[in-house]
This record gives C-alpha cells, structure tokens and sequence, in this order.
C-alpha cells in the first residue's frame, strides 16, 4: 500500500517567520495531494489541496509544491501567526482505498 | 449545516465488551471512513466504504466491523473491546468517486478507552 513519510514530526517557529514541512510518497498512482490542519480536540480540517497535473499551488499565506518525478509534496507558511499553531498532516489521495496520512508535524508558533 | 456527526463523543469500555460507533453525514457523499489516530501515528485507516452496501478493509481492520447502513450512515462496531484499541476514532466522508477524490470532511472524533 502507499506509504507517507512525513518531517520534521515538530517545528518551532518564530511569529512572522516561515514554516516548511516536507514529505515524500511511495505510489507513483497517487494523484491528490491534500494538507489537513487539526486543532486540538477536533477532527482534521483541509487547508489546501493540490492535484498531480499542477506543480504548485497558492492560498493567501499557504503554498503547496508538488514534485511528481521525486514523489515529494511540501507545504509552505508565510508570516506565520499564533493560530497556525496545530498539527498539520500532509496526505496521499489515488484509489478507492481512501487517504494516506503522513504522522503529522505538530507546528509551535513561538511569540 | 451538520456535516459528519459522530456519537458517541467519549467512551470507557471494559476489555471484552462491545459496542457501536455511530457516523451520519448529510452532504450527499458516497465513500465513507473510519480511522484511527493514535499519538504519532497519523490516522490510520480501519474500514472504508465506497457506495452504499460496500465496505473494503483499510489499514488495520482487525477486531473491528463496518455496516453501511444507508448512504447517510456509517457504523464501526468493535466485537471484544481490548485495551489497544484505546484510541480516537474519526469517521470521514467524501464525494469520490464523483469527479476523482476531493475534500474529506471529518467528524469531532469518538475518543475510547478501553479497561
């Protein structure tokens, strides 16, 4: 089955700075490419979502890079503000079977 | 507008008992999930069902069971609770197949301890 590998597992970021997490997948099928945010006690919520046919994609402060050849996705923060503090999970979307979860990077936005 | 509701919302189970997660969605979506999430592990997938009257197995389907119901409801039923399966559990639903996969919507979690 695909298989997600997901880093760092923590970041720490001063507020204003930029935040990078990277991740790699093993299904060369695999052609969704969404990043979930989830807050404390609650389920995961979608940020962004990039498909196979397009390399990056932009939201305000949040970017998302697609590498297809290389298997590699990452997800970009700019300027980053106390409430993007959470877990954020990168994840892998090609059949039936659902979607593939990195194991999360818990993200600190120091003040 | 509701979109996934999961009950219960906390659980403590003693080892051996059982009991029946519930999932109810309200978008219309035809697949369903379950997951798991453990501390590091991500969610893991237990169960999916692509149309209402299928299921396939996920990840870690062991000691679990999945009925669709109808296309708005999704149970997960666990037979003979053991304590590994202490966990928070989210149901999720999405339009796929539809037009490929898009936005999974996931419900509040069901955290269970098991005893």
């Amino acid at each position: 089955g695909e298989n997600v590998e997901q880093h760092p597992s923590t970041l720490s970021v001063q507020e204003g700075d930029s935040a990078v997490i990277k991740c790699t997948y093993s299904d060369s099928a695999s052609n969704y490419f969404p990043w979930y945010k989830q807050e404390l006690g609650k389920g995961p919520q979608l940020i962004i979502d990039i498909r196979s046919n397009v390399g990056e994609k932009k939201d305000q402060r949040i970017a998302v890079t697609l590498n297809k050849t290389a298997k590699h996705f990452s997800l970009h923060i700019t300027e980053t503000q106390p409430e993007d503090s959470a877990v954020y999970f990168c994840v892998s979307g090609g059949g039936a079977d659902g979607l593939t979860f990195g194991k999360g990077t818990h993200l600190i936005i120091q003040p | 507008n509701a979109g996934v509701t999961q009950t219960p919302k906390f659980q403590v189970l003693k080892t051996g008992q059982s009991m029946t997660l519930q999932c109810a969605q309200d978008m219309n979506h035809n697949s369903m999930y379950w997951y798991r999430q453990d501390p590091g592990m991500g969610l893991r997938l237990i169960y999916y069902s692509a149309s209402e009257g299928t299921t396939d197995k996920g990840e870690v389907p062991n000691g679990y069971n999945v009925s669709r119901l109808n296309k708005r409801e999704f149970s997960l039923r666990l037979e003979s609770a053991a304590p590994s399966q202490t966990s928070v559990y989210f149901c999720a639903s999405s339009a796929y197949p539809g037009q490929g996969h898009t936005e999974a919507f996931f419900g509040q979690g069901t955290r269970l301890t098991v005893v």
